[in-house]
Parts: C-alpha cells; structure tokens; sequence
C-alpha cells in the first residue's frame, strides 16, 4: 500500500458523459500527479499539481480538467467522454518541489474507466 | 521531447534464470531514472531508483540496474527470477531539469516466469 488512495476503483459511463475521478496523496505530500494508462499510448504523463496550483501538463486533452484542493486532495474531471477514453487513470503523489531535483512518485491503485 | 525505448516487449523465463531488461532514453542531459513494476491488477510500486552517485543501483526483490552514461542506458537485472516476479516492468525518466518532476515511462516490458 503506497498511502495513496483513488476513487472509485472501477467507473462505467456512456459516451458524452462527465466522470471525475477523486485522489487523495500520502500523508504530507504537496504534489499530485495524473496519469492515463492505455493499451495503444501505454503509461503517459496528464497533469501535476502543487500545493493547489497547476504545475506542469503534458497530454491532457481539452476535455480533461483537475484541480487540488486546500485539503491537498485532487480531482481530475473528464467530460464529453469518448470510447477512447477507455483507460486506467492512475495518481501519484511526492512530497513536493525540490529545488528541480526529481522526486519519487508513490502511485494509487488507479481508476479503471470503461466508455460503453 | 525525451523519449524511454524498453525493446523487449514480452519475455518468458523459466524460475531461476537470470534476467536483463533493456532501457533507453534519449534525453542528453542529467537525467534521474526509475524502474517501476505493476502486478497483475495492481498499482505501480517503485523498484529502484538512479539520481545520481554509484551507477550500479540497488533496489527491492533482489533486482538491480546499471546506469550507463555513454550508452544512454539503464538496464534491470535479476541474477535468478521467481514465479512471483511476473508481473510488467516499465521504465521512467526524469530530466535533470525537469522542474515539473513529469515522469516520462518507456512502453513496458510483460515478464512471465514458468514455475
């Protein structure tokens, strides 16, 4: 168990719906991170938070929005959905900016989304 | 943009075998390297890590990776698998001055252990 925590573990939805997808980091970590597992992109980077301010972005499609809260929890919203957005969305946590030095990221157990 | 190559897609070994797995990437800067692992139906758990110091990295289950500078490489090894070692194995970069600490992971690599 990483101490991260995601919910729901399991979503099915319909195309053109909205789902969001709820994260809580390890106990004191300032950073979130998103990211979307698929069998044809494989594992790739989303989006990070810090301390509630959006830090970084990589392949977030304009559908996709997250914030983090003053809770420190995060949330990644996913809307107008589309069957290829079929995938395991994963959150990672670190303790927070270094000083530019990388960090370990600690990963949840994912959500698993299934757009009928 | 950076790029992470693991060429060995799928790989079946027997118990007690040994095992290499390739990594490749394609930043030419600083670079800090990860191996994580995914069990069947599990989340990513961290192997070992390289940020920088002795090149031959240790991590958890008896797994370790060298990191090749010259080579851009930073393969994983096991001197004798296990069963339970099934699992996929991908490999992630951090650049150096990567201040969004973005991992960047190569496409995985399926191992499978025959009992």
């Amino acid at each position: 168990d990483s101490g991260v925590t995601q919910t729901p573990k399991h979503l099915i939805t319909a195309t053109g719906q909205r789902v969001t997808l709820r994260c809580s980091p390890r106990s004191g970590d300032l950073s979130v991170y998103w990211y979307q597992q698929s069998l044809d992109q494989g594992l790739q980077f989303l989006i990070q938070y810090y301390n509630g301010e959006e830090r970084a972005k990589g392949n977030i499609l304009e559908r996709f929005s997250a914030q983090q809260f003053p809770d420190l929890h995060s949330e990644l919203n996913l809307s107008s959905l589309e069957l290829g957005d079929s995938a395991l969305y994963f959150c990672a946590s670190s303790v927070g900016l270094a000083g530019g030095w990388a960090e370990t990221q600690y990963f949840g157990p994912g959500t698993r989304l299934l757009v009928l | 943009a950076q790029s992470v190559s693991q060429h060995n897609h799928h790989v079946i070994l027997s118990e007690a075998a040994s095992l290499e797995l390739g990594c490749n990437y394609s930043y030419g800067g600083t670079v800090n390297l990860f191996w994580y692992v995914q069990y069947p139906g599990q989340h990513l758990q961290l192997l070992l890590k390289y940020f920088s110091g002795d090149p031959l990295v240790k991590g958890i289950k008896g797994f370790e990776a060298e990191f090749i500078k010259s080579k851009f490489s930073f393969n994983l090894r096991k001197p004798s698998v296990q069963w339970s070692d099934t699992a996929e194995y991908f490999c992630a970069v951090i650049p150096g001055n990567n201040a969004g600490n973005m991992l960047t992971f190569g496409g995985g690599t399926r191992l499978m252990v025959k009992p």
